[in-house]
């Protein structure tokens, strides 16, 4: 069966610090993986990845991928509490329109 | 800038009734889902569909059933709405399959059952 797995499911920081969220996926016939933000609202759309080792980066937010191990990272440096939200990872197939959706790590940045 | 508009952003309905959820897309894509939401488990797939009148099962069908007479409107209709129904309801659109693409959601409605 497919799926997603992100890590940790929760974290907190303070303001500055640097904090890296895991994403790793057992699926068949792998074409994508996205990273949404989600504060209170709809998931904002973050990164699309599909190639390995190429990093996608805006900002403070990067996201790299290893089709190898099987897992994405997203990084977010000099946190703000503007970054507070639920981090959210979708993992797509060929030949399907749909996505797996992770359970999300939420992310809490303290001033 | 793709929009998704969704019908309530709150919604409270008795238990038996039947409910509308309606999802508006404005970027002519073909593919458009629904989601639920639950802490702890995650989005899950409801349904989606493909092109008009066409539609597929998701992971988490049963009580539900879905209609898109138009390429920009999908709804999800609870027959017979339960208790274990609340829930936060998303939908999304894609344009389609072929290339790596990336869903665009709506704002949510918090579904609440009584």
């Amino acid at each position: 069966e497919d799926k997603v797995v992100q890590s940790p499911l929760s974290l907190v920081v303070h303001e500055g610090d640097t904090v890296t969220l895991n994403c790793s996926y057992e699926v068949t016939n792998f074409r994508s993986l996205l990273w949404y933000k989600q504060e209170k609202k709809a998931p904002t759309f973050l990164f699309m990845l599909t190639s390995s080792g190429i990093e996608k980066k805006s900002g403070r937010l990067s996201s790299i991928l290893d089709k190898k191990e099987l897992f994405s990272i997203l990084n977010i440096t000099a946190t703000q509490t503007g970054d507070s939200a639920v981090y959210l990872c979708a993992v797509g197939t060929s030949g399907t329109y749909k996505y797996i959706f992770g359970t999300g790590t939420r992310l809490k940045v303290l001033a | 800038d793709v929009k998704v508009t969704q019908s309530s952003r709150y919604l409270v309905k008795r238990t038996g009734e039947k409910v509308f959820l309606e999802c508006v897309q404005d970027m002519d894509h073909e593919n458009m889902f629904w989601y639920r939401q639950d802490p702890g488990l995650g989005l899950r797939l409801i349904y989606f569909s493909y092109d008009v009148k066409m539609k597929e099962k998701g992971d988490i069908p049963e009580g539900y059933s879905v209609s898109r007479e138009k390429k920009e409107r999908f709804s999800l209709i609870l027959e017979s709405a339960s208790t274990n129904q609340t829930s936060m309801y998303l939908c999304a659109s894609s344009s389609p399959v072929g290339a790596p693409y990336e869903q665009y959601f709506g704002p949510g409605t918090r579904l609440t059952v009584t």
